[in-house]
């Protein structure tokens, strides 16, 4: 099976813009997750979706929000980016969701200008 | 803040020694679950156990797991070169609806 592929792989953003990342999972996983990795605060997680509908979610503001398709593809938008956003973006996916074995992606790697 | 703390920070072993890492969290668990991330690979999941274990096998990784001290210990045996990377263990609490990662132990293993 393919993996977790993730685009864009690199993005350039400057303050106040939002931002679209893009996630295909596993063929067959239903559950989708996304982290935040920073070198100050490691990895974190963001929120999860299964089915179509947001399960979990983390301590993030407002800003990060996110969803899935039906065909489990997820994508997660950062609206007015601030410099801090600047991050490796991961998703992963998984058949049952977090209480299982996560399967990531390369991420994204965000830069905010 | 994080509920999964590794020990060491880093650690720098030769090639063919055994390397081992803990992690302590902070509230009950169903979980636990090791990864291993370095820059040709990502993240990649090593290992998950339950909180009804107490030890668990997979090649040549071995994790314990005590949910009365809320520790657990990832050991990898005759280690490689290639083992050379940044190991998390990540954790589900049962109250929340929440997955945290520990800030990570960095292995060096030198040939």
């Amino acid at each position: 099976k393919a993996g977790v592929t993730q685009t864009p792989r690199y993005l350039i953003k400057t303050r106040g813009q939002q931002v679209t990342l893009s996630c295909s999972p596993i063929s067959g996983h239903r559950s989708v997750s996304w982290y935040q990795q920073t070198p100050g605060q490691g990895l974190q997680f963001l929120f999860e979706y299964f089915s179509e509908t947001q399960r979990n979610k983390g301590n993030f503001p407002g800003r990060f929000s996110g969803r899935q398709f039906s065909n489990s593809r997820s994508e997660m938008n950062v609206s007015t980016l601030e410099l801090g956003d600047s991050a490796l973006y991961l998703c992963a996916s998984s058949p049952q969701g977090i209480t299982d074995t996560q399967y990531f992606g390369p991420g994204t790697r965000l830069t905010v200008l | 803040s994080q509920q999964g703390e590794e020990d060491p920070q880093a650690l720098s072993i030769q090639e063919g020694e055994n390397a081992t890492m803990n992690c302590s969290y902070k509230t009950s668990i169903n979980n636990l679950q090791w990864y291993r991330q370095n820059s040709g690979r990502g993240l990649v999941h090593l290992i998950l156990i339950r909180s009804n274990e107490r030890e668990k096998h997979s090649g040549r990784l071995r994790v314990t797991l005590d949910t009365s001290k809320k520790s657990s210990s990832l050991l990898i045996t005759a280690s490689r070169a290639a083992d050379t990377a940044s190991y998390f263990c990540a954790t589900d609490a049962i109250s929340g609806q929440n997955f945290v990662f520990g800030p990570g132990t960095r292995l060096s293993v030198l040939p």
